[in-house]
């Protein structure tokens, strides 16, 4: 059975710093996505991502891919605060015959001033 | 154009009772998800419906879930003797599989579901 498992599952950050929310996953798989949920909101797609050593950026966020490992990361650089709200990886069970997602917990972000 | 739409936004009913939710894809896509999200975890798979026919029920808790797309568009979800623990947001992702070489799925606002 497919795990995937982000870290940390709560982060708080100031302004204008960085930091990296990881994911993990358990089995092989060429294909992950990033979203982003705000409270009370359904999900946001962000990156797909499709290959192994893929790298997507838009605005001050930053995601990565590497199968080999099986982790991604998303950066996020000089945080601002609209871009508190949570993140979630998902990965495509595509290589196991399935067109399905499975998510892991999600990453809250709160940035403050 | 038109995002993947669901009604009603929220739904309360009782112990026991049954409960239909719906959901209009984006026009176009042959794919269509259904994702149960309990608070403070992340959506769950519960069935994919490729056209008309679900292609993958694994992810349905029980004989009580039950979903239909007859005419390959808007689905129905549905839920018999609901029990206070089907109480989350209910969300509906659609994608076009078939033309792409990846399946980024588009989501709905959701339907939140509260059983008393």
């Amino acid at each position: 059975e497919l795990k995937v498992e982000q870290n940390p599952l709560f982060l708080s950050m100031q302004e204008g710093k960085n930091y990296t929310i990881y994911c993990n996953y358990s089995t092989t798989s060429d294909r992950l996505y990033w979203y982003r949920q705000d409270p009370g909101k359904s999900l946001e797609s962000l990156f797909v991502l499709l290959s192994n050593g893929a790298v997507k950026q838009e605005g001050r966020l930053m995601a990565s891919l590497d199968t080999k490992a099986r982790l991604s990361t998303l950066h996020i650089t000089a945080a601002v605060h609209d871009l508190s709200a949570t993140y979630f990886c998902a990965v495509d069970m595509a290589q196991g015959g399935s067109e399905k997602l499975v998510f892991g917990k999600g990453t809250k972000l709160t940035v403050n001033p | 154009g038109a995002g993947v739409s669901q009604t009603p936004s929220n739904k309360v009913t009782e112990k026991g009772k049954y409960v239909e939710l719906r959901c209009d894809p984006i026009s176009g896509h042959t794919a269509l998800y259904w994702y149960r999200q309990s608070l403070g975890q992340g959506p769950e798979f519960l069935i994919y419906f490729q056209g008309t026919g679900a292609a993958d029920d694994s992810g349905l808790p029980n004989d009580r879930f039950f979903a239909v797309r007859p005419e390959g568009s808007v689905s129905t979800l549905k839920i018999q003797r609901t029990e206070r623990g089907d109480s989350a947001v209910y969300l509906c992702a659609s994608s076009s599989i078939g033309w792409s070489s990846y399946n980024e799925q588009f989501f709905g606002p959701g339907t939140r579901l509260t059983v008393l």
